[in-house]
């Protein structure tokens, strides 16, 4: 049963150049978690989706940021016209069912340099 | 303010020897997790504590939950080197029920030196 899957993992952007992540969750999984990873910082929630719906965006930047989790395909988070401070690791996360006892299980990142 | 503090954040410790990481929480936990983090790769989910009290063991490694004291401390028995990483609490602090997200410690960077 294969994990998270992430990809790319690496990217490196130029600013004002449109980042895009995937995510492919685990096997029977529907619901995904985004969070982002700061130089020096700890783990910051982003954004929880499930299946074509975006359930809580409340650490979502209000700007250039989006995320979406079409019924077909892997999860995206899409950085628009990035800057040098999107460099970071980002992380998703997947769980299977609703409820609080669920246990989330991450991907490797992907890993953003913006020059 | 960090709404998870991890400590110590650094500890480097002989092969062999035991040590104890630190999580408290400014909030009521409804569930406190533990991962491992090696560097420049994803977490990896170590345990899950809900319960006041609860104590849970994977090989070398113990997790307690202190809940009235909102803290959580992760002990591990006789270090090897392939304990060596950064170790991540991560809490469900939100009064609802269902899936939430989580909310991270800044981790603890384990260093285990032959």
């Amino acid at each position: 049963n294969a994990g998270v899957m992430q990809n790319p993992r690496h990217l490196v952007r130029r600013r004002g150049q449109e980042a895009r992540l995937r995510c492919s969750p685990m096997k029977g999984h529907s619901h995904v978690y985004w969070y982002r990873q700061l130089p020096e910082e700890g783990l910051k929630f982003m954004v929880y989706l499930q299946k074509e719906n975006i359930i809580d965006e409340s650490g979502m930047p209000k700007e250039r940021f989006s995320a979406e989790f079409p019924k077909e395909g892997p999860s995206i988070l899409r950085i628009q016209q990035v800057v040098r401070g999107d460099s970071a690791a980002y992380f998703c996360a997947s769980s299977p069912r609703l409820g609080r006892q669920e246990t989330q299980y991450f991907g490797p990142g992907t890993r953003l340099l913006v020059l | 303010s960090q709404e998870l503090e991890q400590s110590p954040q650094s500890l480097i410790v002989q092969e062999g020897k035991n040590l104890t990481i630190n999580c408290t929480s400014s909030k009521t936990l409804y569930g406190l997790y533990w991962y491992k983090q090696k560097y420049g790769e994803g977490l990896i989910f170590l345990m899950m504590l809900q319960k006041g009290g609860e104590e849970k063991s994977h090989e070398k490694i113990t997790a307690k939950l202190d809940e009235k004291k909102q803290q959580s401390s992760l002990h591990i028995t006789a270090s090897q080197p392939s304990h060596a990483g950064i170790y991540l609490c991560g809490a469900d602090i939100r009064r609802n029920s269902g899936n939430t997200p989580l909310v991270f410690g800044k981790g603890t960077r384990l260093s285990v030196i032959a």
